[in-house]
């Protein structure tokens, strides 16, 4: 079955970048998305990226997929308090109904 | 309009009740989807709806009853449950089953004593 994990917590200084990362076991993966989930809300897509593709850059996301180690990370440059959160990385795989699989879950904390 | 409205935000429910939470939107979506989310972990999925019919049902107890009465709506009913399906509830639309977006709601919290 499909496995997706990232650590539990990361740690940034404002205005500092942050690296989020994630590793997946589905090789037939199409699509993986990162979502950010404030306390007791749903969860918000942020970006995604085709298998097919090895770097997106959306303004202070950039999404870095390394498909051979089967890696995925998310870098959030300048990153501020109002980013912090809880990020699921998913990975969508290619059978069937095309199941999307969440990882653990990153709780960012951004430290004034 | 690019919501998924869930309501209620909160309910509380004992293990004899029968109540239902529901979901809207209005984007034209035809797969919507609950989630089941519990502390700390992340949301897995429980049944998928495709153009108003059940398409994927993960093995969910039947004390859970999913309903797509129209193309917009998408009830869960639910009925006996148990304290630990206490969880966050998540709904989510997408313009088919295999679309690369999908649309969360701000789920519902639930909690059963």
């Amino acid at each position: 079955g499909e496995d997706v994990e990232q650590s539990l917590f990361l740690s940034v200084r404002e205005g500092d970048s942050s690296v989020i990362n994630c590793t997946y076991t589905d090789s037939s993966s199409t699509y993986l998305y990162w979502y950010k989930q404030e306390p007791g809300a749903g969860l918000q897509l942020l970006t995604y990226i085709f298998s097919n593709m090895d770097m997106k850059q959306d303004q202070r996301l950039t999404v870095l997929l390394n498909k051979k180690d089967k890696h995925l990370s998310l870098r959030i440059a300048d990153t501020q308090t109002g980013d912090s959160a809880i990020y699921f990385c998913a990975e969508r795989n290619s059978g069937g109904y095309q199941k999307v699989t969440f990882g653990t879950g990153t709780k960012l904390q951004v430290i004034p | 309009d690019t919501e998924v409205t869930q309501t209620p935000k909160h309910l509380v429910m004992g293990m004899t009740n029968k109540k239902s939470l529901k979901c809207e939107q209005h984007m034209g979506h035809r797969a919507m989807y609950w989630y089941k989310q519990k502390a700390k972990k992340p949301p897995e999925l429980m049944f998928v709806y495709s153009y108003e019919k059940l398409s994927i049902n993960e093995s969910v107890p039947s004390r859970f009853s999913p309903e797509c009465p129209n193309s917009s709506l998408l009830n869960l009913h639910l009925h006996a449950l148990q304290p630990e399906d206490s969880a966050l509830y998540l709904c989510a639309s997408s313009q088919a089953v295999a679309e690369t977006e999908a649309f969360f709601g701000q789920g519902t919290r639930l909690t059963v004593v």
